[in-house]
């Protein structure tokens, strides 16, 4: 069963901190995908960024990055200098392969609420 | 390029009641996903439509109906409104064979 576990409901820093939201997935699947997205008070999810699980390279776009570890099943995502921009609620999904065929539904986590503090 | 597009922002309703929300995808996509995303939780996938059928479906009761049209929008339909049933619900595009998905604003549905 798909499944994406977001352990922190809450975090708040002071601005320019860095700052890294964890996710942790399971799958049966040996191709999958996981995604970022962001959701500002607007209510609007925003995607950041689609991992497949044959790419454990980590990525970084801006302030922005992400370490992709499949031997502990997490894909984590960090805000450097970190701004009150960022505030949101930040989601981690995961798609299967197998459910291509039939669709490509997206399984979120709880989400993480950020609060950056002026 | 126009985004997902949804209608109405808001809507209130009573228990009982049938409510109806749309979607307009991203242009050039030709699947829609809806989502039900309850205060303070993540989205839950209620199904997915994709050449005027439902492809794939979530763990959502009968009442929960949907269409695609032609022009690839969509409508979600849900019968006998619940209380449980206040959320904000998510539409979001894509291609069928590409998982990346493009959502809506959203409409954010009270029942009383």
């Amino acid at each position: 069963a798909q499944k994406v576990t977001q352990a922190q409901t809450e975090i708040s820093v002071v601005e320019k901190e860095d700052v890294t939201l964890d996710c942790v997935y399971e799958t049966r699947d040996t191709t999958y995908y996981l995604f970022w997205y962001k959701q500002p008070p607007s209510g609007e999810l925003v995607f950041l960024i689609r991992r497949n699980s044959f790419d454990e390279q980590n990525e970084i776009s801006g302030r922005y990055s992400w370490n992709f570890q499949k031997s502990t099943s997490s894909f984590n995502f960090t805000i450097t200098a970190s701004q009150v921009v960022d505030s949101a609620v930040y989601f981690c999904a995961l798609s299967e392969e197998n459910d291509m065929e039939y669709g490509n539904k997206l399984v979120f986590g709880a989400g993480t609420i950020l609060r950056v503090k002026s | 390029d126009a985004g997902v597009t949804q209608s109405p922002t808001h809507l209130i309703k009573t228990r009982g009641q049938q409510v109806t929300l749309r979607c307009s995808p991203k242009s050039g996509h030709d699947t829609v996903s809806w989502y039900q995303q309850a205060l303070g939780q993540g989205p839950q996938f209620i199904f997915q439509y994709y050449e005027e059928e439902e492809r794939q479906r979530g763990n959502f009761p009968d009442r929960f109906s949907g269409h695609q049209f032609p022009n690839y929008s969509s409508e979600l339909n849900v019968n006998a409104l619940l209380l449980g049933d206040s959320a904000l619900y998510l539409c979001a595009s894509s291609l069928r064979d590409y998982n990346e998905q493009f959502f809506g604003p959203g409409t954010r549905l009270t029942v009383l």
